[in-house]
């Protein structure tokens, strides 16, 4: 199946400093790009869906001026945490659409983040 | 809204056992339903997808069954190993967007 990688797949950060996490598909070109977070022992929610060369839709309760959501290739998206606190210590995971229709997304493996 | 509710949250089985995985959804109107796992600290992997129109799916081990009108669906995992320690998500594609909502999952133990 097609590869999607994140990096780094963890990080540890002083609160207030800001973490960029990179979403790359590496086989394949992707229109969409999709960002989740897991909180411990709870499922995936959706933060915001990105666009290759436009903004980013975010979901009911993300901040959007937080974290910041970049698509400017079709191979790369980008999301950073800015002023990181300890609450947004979380697991997220992005996931790419390819170009062809009718195909699913597939999934990163996913960025562990600690705000400390 | 869409809901997606997954029972039981976990389940200890010894090795061997055949066993069932429950998801329901609020809302009917899904696109597809896909079930995935996902090892401790890591991404997911994408077991199996069934579309609106299909009734059940089957990859070795696993068969996944949906029944769209009551909102259910089911994984089965026959004669389960150690190496099916995971987390098992479902989610369910509500639109075109390719947005996914996920359960929160079912953590499998399987003894040796």
């Amino acid at each position: 199946g097609a590869v999607v990688s994140q990096h780094p797949s963890r990080v540890i950060c002083k609160s207030g400093t800001s973490v960029k996490i990179e979403c790359r598909s590496l086989d394949f070109q992707a229109t969409t790009m999709f960002w989740y977070r897991q909180f411990p022992k709870q499922s995936l929610m959706l933060m915001a869906t990105s666009n290759e060369g436009s903004k980013a839709t975010y979901e009911q309760g993300v901040e959007k001026d937080k974290f910041l959501i970049n698509h400017a290739s079709l191979t790369l998206s980008t999301l950073t945490v800015t002023s990181a606190h300890p609450e947004d210590s979380s697991f997220y995971i992005c996931s790419a659409r390819p170009l062809e229709a009718y195909t699913e997304a597939f999934f990163g493996q996913g960025t562990r983040l600690t705000v400390v | 809204k869409q809901e997606v509710t997954q029972i039981p949250a976990a389940l200890s089985v010894p090795e061997g056992e055949n066993l069932v995985l429950n998801c329901s959804f609020t809302d009917s109107a899904i696109y597809n339903l896909q079930w995935f796992r996902q090892d401790p600290g890591k991404g997911l992997t994408s077991l199996l997808l069934i579309q609106s129109s299909q009734r059940e799916q089957t990859s070795g081990r696993l068969n996944a069954s949906l029944d769209k009108s009551s909102g259910r669906s089911t994984l089965y995992i026959a004669a389960s190993q150690p190496g099916d320690s995971a987390t098992y998500l479902c989610a369910v594609k509500v639109d075109s967007s390719y947005k996914l909502i996920f359960g929160s999952g079912t953590r499998l133990l399987v003894r040796p």
